[in-house]
C-alpha cells in the first residue's frame, strides 16, 4: 500500500505570499492532520480534516487555514507568508476514527520563506 | 529575531547495546500514544505505540513502558543498530479530538 505522500517537497518564498501544499493519505485512509515542525517549536498540531470537515484545530492563526477533497487529499494554505513560517510541513493520515488511533506521516514539505 | 532551537536531550550508545529512551507527557487524560523515529529528512515513522489500559508493549526488538502515575513514557531498543540512529519522538493523544501533541524528541546516536 502506498504511504502518504506530500507536493511539493521543497518551497521558497517571499515574505507576503502564499502558498499551497498537498497531501495525499494512504489509500483507504479518511483523516487528514497538519503539522509544523520548526527548530523553535517542535512538531505543532495545525488541524484535522474528516469527511471534507475540519475536525480539530491548532493554535495558529487565520493565516492557515485547509481544505479536504471528496476523495480524502487535502491542501493547506498559508497566506501573507511571515519569515516565521519557514518550516517542515508535515501531513498525517489515518482511517477516521475520531481518536486514539495511529497516525502516518509524509515525507514533508519544506518552506523557506525569504 | 534570531529563533533558538529546541535544546534536543541526546543519546549515544555503542552498537549490540540496549538504548532508551524517556519521555515525560503532560495530559493526565491522555490514553493514547505513540512512538515515532525520524531521519534526516524525512517524515515521522511509527514504531511502536500502547494505550492506557496497558503498561508494556513489545514489538521487534522494542518495548514501551507507560507509567501513568507519574505521566512517563520509555521506549527501549534492544542490540541498538546503527540504523536506529535517529530522532525519537513520544506523541500523546488527548481525550478530545485525533490530534497528537509531541515531545521535544531524543536524538539517538549508534556508534559502530
Amino acid at each position: 500500500k502506498a504511504g502518504v505522500t506530500q507536493t511539493p517537497r521543497y518551497l521558497i518564498k517571499t515574505r507576503g505570499q502564499q502558498v499551497t501544499l498537498s497531501c495525499s493519505p494512504i489509500s483507504g485512509h479518511r483523516s487528514v492532520s497538519w503539522y509544523q515542525q520548526t527548530p523553535g517549536q517542535g512538531l505543532q498540531f495545525l488541524f484535522e480534516y474528516f469527511s471534507e470537515t475540519q475536525r480539530n484545530k491548532g493554535n495558529f492563526p487565520g493565516r492557515f487555514s485547509g481544505r479536504q477533497f471528496s476523495n480524502s487529499r487535502s491542501e493547506m494554505n498559508v497566506s501573507t507568508l511571515e519569515l516565521g513560517d519557514s518550516a517542515l510541513y508535515l501531513c498525517a493520515s489515518s482511517s477516521g476514527t475520531p481518536r486514539g488511533e495511529t497516525q502516518y506521516f509524509g515525507p514533508g514539505t519544506r518552506l523557506l520563506v525569504l | 529575531g534570531e529563533s533558538v532551537g529546541l535544546h534536543l536531550p541526546t543519546l549515544s550508545v555503542q552498537e549490540g547495546d540496549n538504548s532508551i529512551i524517556n519521555c515525560a507527557y503532560s495530559n493526565s487524560a491522555s490514553d493514547y500514544f505513540i512512538w515515532y523515529k525520524q531521519e534526516s529528512g524525512k517524515g515521522p515513522q511509527f514504531i511502536i505505540d500502547i494505550r492506557s489500559n496497558m503498561d508494556k508493549r513489545q514489538g521487534q526488538r522494542v518495548t514501551v513502558l507507560l507509567n501513568k502515575t507519574v505521566k512517563h513514557l520509555s521506549l527501549q531498543i534492544a542490540a541498538t543498530q546503527p540504523g536506529d540512529s535517529a530522532v525519537y519522538f513520544c506523541a500523546e493523544n488527548p481525550s478530545t479530538g485525533n490530534q497528537f501533541y509531541f515531545g521535544t524528541g531524543t536524538s539517538l546516536t549508534v556508534i559502530p
